[in-house]
């Protein structure tokens, strides 16, 4: 059974960095073709995908918030890690973890984490 | 851009639901549904624009291809009170449409 787990503060202040992470079991990344998305939710707005990191380490992201990104894993730990800089209140959203295959043209993001709510406030 | 709509619908049980996704260039058929819970994490529908997901009940069904997109919910169920966005995987980056909420009358 494929399940993922968010893990992070719930509250971090305005300019402060956010480090998520994302546990997950019943695959690896060292299976050639997975790969681990991150997606958010802002409080009444729409999905917003993030970031991806594919077995071989390859990293994607999204233009408008490359700068503020950074995604990892550790492979022994079965983890992911997203960490954004910089946090404002805009970004205050429920963030998820999803996994992904490849090629990504033809799959979807099919098993996703309950999600982990981050309040940007001071 | 992945432009849905409508953004509301509501209906009674057992109609039928249609929501349209229109991306602003061809995507192939790279385009997935989701249904959102509140309180939930998304789950996955449709997937490359008409294949079912594992467990999907039949009622659900996804149709199009290039620029435009139909998911189908033949008779809706109370349970299917939602939202739904769309969501290309064509080229990065990826998008999801605004979101179509659907609630009963």
């Amino acid at each position: 059974q494929v399940t993922l787990r968010e893990s992070g503060p719930a509250l971090v202040k305005p300019t402060q960095t956010l480090t998520l992470t994302c546990t997950f079991s019943g695959f690896s990344l060292r299976t050639s073709g997975l790969c681990v998305s991150w997606v958010r939710q802002p409080p009444g707005k729409a999905l917003e995908w993030l970031a991806l990191i594919n077995w071989n380490d390859d990293k994607y992201y999204n233009t408008s918030l490359e700068t503020r990104l950074t995604i990892s894993k550790d492979t022994s730990k079965s983890q992911v890690v997203l960490t954004m800089t910089d946090m404002d209140p805009v970004d205050t959203a429920t963030y998820y973890c999803a996994r992904m295959r490849e090629p990504f043209y033809y799959y979807a993001m099919d098993v996703w984490g309950q999600g982990t709510t981050v309040i940007v406030s001071s | 851009v992945l432009t849905q709509s409508p953004e509301f619908q509501s209906v009674t049980p057992k109609e039928k639901v249609t929501i349209s996704c229109r991306a602003s260039q061809s995507i192939g058929t790279s385009l997935h549904w989701y249904q959102l819970k509140p309180h939930q994490s998304p789950k996955l529908l449709i997937k490359f624009a008409s294949q079912s997901f594992s467990g999907v009940p039949s009622r659900f069904r996804g149709s199009g291809s290039g620029t435009d997109f139909t998911l189908t919910i033949d008779s809706l169920e109370a349970e299917d009170v939602a939202t739904y966005y769309c969501h290309q995987t064509s080229s990065l980056p990826w998008t999801f449409g605004q979101g179509t909420k659907v609630d009963l009358k």
